[in-house]
């Protein structure tokens, strides 16, 4: 059965903390990503990763930076937590070829920054 | 750049009803699209997925439907009940770099 977890479902931080989201898949999956959630902006790709220690920006990188050093694990880190930064952060995995593009999805982590 | 619509964004119905969610894309170079059901607070749950070449798939009582052409899908639920209420979100995969697209999602609940 296919699973993605993700380290926490509820944090609380404090502003210029550094912030660690883990998530590890066990599907054996090439690609992984993270998003974000807020009401009305719907879901936005922060970053992903197709290959280990490899890593491409998607359409709100900034303030973030991703680290895989393993292939089932894709970490986001928040360098210096900020207010704004407080949302629903949502891992996934896909395989990679062919027609295998059906995207996992992780239970959420809600961050809180205060 | 292509943009995913979702209409409407909330609808209420009496349990039993068959209903239809509407999903619409701007550009039809889509490798396929998702369903995905997304309950308060969870993540996401991968309901169908329909491959570019495929004009349709079916789930128990869900059944998906893609017109590539048009930039439409619909997915329909036949005789609902209270537990289908959740939100409902559509995906295109496309693009250079093959990630997903997200609609805003369709807010269910199916009254008893």
């Amino acid at each position: 059965d296919v699973k993605v977890t993700q380290s926490s479902r509820y944090l609380v931080k404090r502003t210029g903390e550094k912030v660690f989201l883990e998530c590890v898949q066990d599907m054996d999956h090439e690609n992984m990503f993270w998003y974000r959630q807020d009401p009305g902006l719907g879901l936005r790709l922060i970053y992903f990763s197709y290959d280990v220690k490899m890593k491409e920006k998607g359409d709100i990188p900034e303030g973030y930076s991703v680290s895989r050093e393993k292939k089932e694990r894709f970490s986001l880190i928040l360098e210096s937590a900020s207010t704004n930064q407080t949302s629903m952060y949502l891992c996934a995995s896909r395989g990679q070829g062919g027609g295998n593009y059906e995207q996992y999805f992780g239970p959420g982590t809600r961050l809180t920054v205060t | 750049k292509q943009e995913v619509t979702q209409i409407p964004a909330a609808l209420s119905v009496p349990e039993g009803e068959n209903l239809v969610l509407n999903c619409s894309f701007t550009d039809s170079a889509i490798y396929n699209l998702q369903w995905f059901r997304q309950d308060p607070g969870k993540g996401l749950t991968s309901l169908l997925l329909i491959q570019s070449s495929q004009r349709e798939q079916t789930s128990g009582r869900l059944n998906a439907s893609l017109d590539k052409s048009s930039g439409r899908s619909t997915l329909y639920i036949a005789a609902s009940q209270p537990g289908d209420s959740a939100t409902y979100l559509c995906a295109v995969t496309g693009g250079s770099q093959g990630n997903l697209i997200f609609g805003k999602g369709t807010k269910l609940s199916v009254k008893p």
